[in-house]
């Protein structure tokens, strides 16, 4: 079984455009986050969420809305998508000072 | 605030040779250190970690890495590499954010093994 999934895995879009992203774990953590991997690899804390309640919120621009329905899932939704948006996502899922990653979403904006 | 410095953007080695990939990070504060490596076209996968205890941490497929304080090194060794090795390798700090551990990574190193 997958410990941490995402989709979809690549997503190609137009500016403007608006989309989302999804995530679950079934490791059973109570914390959740979204990292973004630009395109030199350098990755960087978007969001987390405990517990379904926003704990981090990385000066990332209110385009990006995470959304957490429960524990087990960790939604990310980006309206008005721009070019710079077009980046590798990833969901991970934190349990007693380790996190796992998901395979990532690596979309791309046109 | 805690940072994380990856010495290396790139590290190329021949096959069975050994390899040390450099982290330093800077911190006010007690830290717990991560390697991860990334295949191509893959997530993140955590190598080893430092919590506390012995400053010497053994990880997955053969590598291990020493954690020095003075130094505030975190460097990541393996003694004899294979292709499959080939990746990039991240260094992070984890920063304690109510509750939550907020991953500070480094640049990333990225290690090609030649034949």
């Amino acid at each position: 079984d997958t410990a941490v999934s995402q989709t979809p895995k690549y997503l190609v879009t137009q500016m403007g455009n608006d989309k989302s992203i999804k995530c679950e774990q079934n490791l059973g953590h109570d914390t959740m986050y979204w990292y973004k991997q630009d395109s030199k690899k350098f990755l960087k804390i978007m969001f987390s969420y405990n517990n379904k309640e926003l704990i981090i919120n990385e000066t990332v621009p209110n385009r990006f809305s995470p959304k957490s329905p429960d524990k087990a899932h960790l939604n990310l939704h980006i309206n008005s998508l721009e070019l710079g948006d077009s980046a590798v996502y990833f969901c991970a899922s934190g349990g007693a000072l380790s996190q796992y990653f998901g395979p990532g979403t690596r979309l791309l904006v046109l | 605030a805690q940072s994380v410095t990856q010495l290396d953007s790139q590290v190329p080695v021949f096959e069975e040779a050994p390899v040390e990939l450099r982290c330093n990070y800077s911190s006010s504060v007690s830290v717990y250190l991560f390697w991860y490596v990334q295949y191509p076209n893959q997530g993140l996968q955590l190598l080893l970690k430092y919590l506390s205890g012995s400053t010497l941490v053994k990880g997955i497929n053969g590598f291990e890495a020493e954690f020095n304080k003075s130094q505030t090194s975190f460097h990541l060794r393996k003694p004899s590499v294979h292709i499959s090795d080939t990746a990039e390798y991240f260094c992070a700090v984890s920063v304690s954010v109510k509750g939550a551990q907020k991953l500070v990574f480094g640049q990333g190193t990225r290690l090609t093994i030649n034949p």
